[in-house]
C-alpha cells in the first residue's frame, strides 16, 4: 500500500509565476490536509478537503492561494503570482476519516523555492 | 485557538542515554496528542500517539505521558541510538476537530 505521494519534490519558480503542488492520498483515504513549514519552524495548517469539498481553509492566505480535491485525480494546491515569502516546504497528509483521532499520514513534501 | 509549546528546541545526548521532550497545550478540549519524527528532507512520520483517556503509553524504547490537569505531555526515548537523531514534533487536536496544531519542534542529536 503506497503512502501519500507528492510531486514535484522540488519546485523552483520566479516571482510572479504560478506554482502547482500535487498530492495523492493513501489508498482508501478521502480526507486531505495541506500544511506549510517554514525553515526551522513547525508545520502550520492551511486547508482541509474531502472529495470535491473544501471543509476548512482557515489557515490559507485569502489571496493567491487555492486548493481543490476533485472527484478524480490528486489534490492540488495552487499558488498564483508567487513571492519570495512563499518559499517553504508544503506537506500533504491524508486520513481515512475526519475524527480527531484519525491518524494523519504525511507525504514527503514539496520544497518550493521562489527566486 | 489551540497553542502548543515545545521544549527544548535543541537536545544533545550521548548514545545510550535517555531523551525527554516536553510540550504544553492551551485548550482543555484537545483530546489527541500525536508525536512525529521528521528526518532531513522527509515528511513527518507518526511515532506514537496518546488519547486523553490514557495517562501513559509505551512502544519499545518510546513512551509518552499525558497530564490533562496540567495540560502537558512528554516524549521519553530510552537507550538512544544515532538513528534517533531527527526533529521531533508534538501536536494536539481538539475534540471533534481535525486541525493538527504542531509545536515548534525539538532537534535531537544523539552522539555516538
Amino acid at each position: 500500500n503506497a503512502g501519500v505521494m507528492q510531486n514535484p519534490r522540488h519546485l523552483v519558480r520566479r516571482r510572479g509565476q504560478e506554482a502547482r503542488l500535487r498530492c495523492s492520498p493513501m489508498k482508501g483515504h478521502s480526507h486531505v490536509y495541506w500544511y506549510r513549514q517554514l525553515p526551522e519552524e513547525g508545520l502550520k495548517f492551511m486547508v482541509y478537503l474531502q472529495k470535491e469539498n473544501i471543509i476548512d481553509e482557515s489557515g490559507m492566505p485569502k489571496e493567491r492561494f487555492s486548493a481543490e480535491f476533485p472527484k478524480e485525480g490528486p489534490s492540488i494546491l495552487r499558488i498564483q503570482q508567487v513571492v519570495r515569502g512563499d518559499s517553504a516546504a508544503y506537506f500533504c497528509a491524508s486520513s481515512p476519516g475526519s475524527s480527531s483521532t484519525d491518524t494523519q499520514y504525511f507525504g514527503p513534501g514539496t520544497r518550493l523555492t521562489v527566486l | 485557538g489551540e497553542n502548543v509549546e515545545q521544549h527544548p528546541s535543541t537536545l544533545s545526548v550521548q548514545e545510550g542515554d535517555s531523551a525527554v521532550i516536553k510540550c504544553t497545550y492551551s485548550d482543555s478540549a484537545s483530546n489527541y496528542f500525536p508525536w512525529y519524527k521528521q528526518e532531513l528532507g522527509k515528511g513527518p512520520q507518526l511515532i506514537i500517539d496518546i488519547r486523553s483517556n490514557v495517562g501513559e503509553k509505551k512502544d519499545q524504547r518510546i513512551a509518552v505521558t499525558l497530564n490533562k490537569t496540567a495540560k502537558h505531555f512528554s516524549l521519553h526515548i530510552t537507550e538512544t541510538q544515532p538513528e534517533d537523531s531527527a526533529v521531533y514534533f508534538c501536536a494536539a487536536i481538539l475534540t471533534g476537530g481535525f486541525k493538527t496544531i504542531f509545536g515548534a519542534g525539538t532537534r535531537l542529536f544523539v552522539k555516538a
